[in-house]
């Protein structure tokens, strides 16, 4: 149980184009979602939460027009990277919660963005 | 200061030794800690907490031990096997639903 799963695992994109992560929890519903990103041979720096049906919270310093989060349902959450550029490239992990409480977040297998 | 056990960002074991990773949290008001797996290319895998009120827990090959004093938390793995080796992250919580997690420790197991 508690398996989330991310779509696609791996994207090459150009730059200038947008590419959607999708975050699904699939064995469970997920009244809280996290997205994060992390840098080679980096920790995780979380990005921002989304709880279903509401606006996500950003943390400082990420840009909310340019990482746009949806949270449509308890299952679901998608993170759009728009116009993406080559410093947007990284591995963006997310997690999932099936309550408030922190210690059951059960992170998904990350995806990784390339962009030219 | 006292030295507790530095946070070394690599960490080289042999197989069947034990492995003992290091990790200072920075906030005095944390609560909640835990200790994730990292294997290249995936997820964070969760591996063992511990609450605040606690300074010891104990799982399958794996203990935690908490120092509130120093603000500092060690995963201990007893007979590292290849499998163990990982990027291996400290994570906070406090009183709320974020994780902040620490600089992570690369562990390789030699055969």
């Amino acid at each position: 149980g508690a398996v989330v799963s991310q779509h696609p695992s791996r994207v090459i994109c150009k730059s200038g184009t947008s590419v959607k992560i999708e975050c699904r929890s699939l064995d469970f519903q997920a009244t809280t979602m996290f997205w994060y990103r992390q840098f080679p041979k980096k920790s995780l720096m979380l990005m921002a939460t989304s709880n279903e049906g509401s606006k996500a919270t950003y943390e400082q310093g990420v840009e909310k027009d340019k990482f746009l989060i949806n949270h449509a349902s308890l299952t679901l959450s998608t993170l759009t990277v728009t116009s993406a550029h080559p410093e947007d490239s990284s591995f963006y992990i997310c997690s999932a919660a099936p309550g408030r409480a922190y210690n059951e977040q059960f992170f998904g297998p990350g995806t990784r963005l390339t962009v030219l | 200061g006292e030295s507790v056990g530095l946070h070394l960002p690599t960490l080289s074991v042999q197989e069947g030794d034990n492995s003992i990773i290091n990790c200072a949290y920075s906030n005095s008001a944390s609560d909640y800690f835990i200790w994730y797996k990292q294997e290249s290319g995936k997820g964070p895998q969760f591996i063992i907490d511990i609450r605040s009120n606690m300074d010891k827990r104990q799982g399958q090959r794996v203990t935690v031990l908490l120092n509130k004093t120093v603000k500092h938390l060690s995963l201990q793995i007893a007979a590292t096997q290849p499998g163990d080796s990982a990027v291996y992250f400290c994570a906070e919580n406090i009183n709320d639903y974020k994780l902040s997690f620490g600089a992570g420790t690369t562990v390789t197991v030699r055969a």
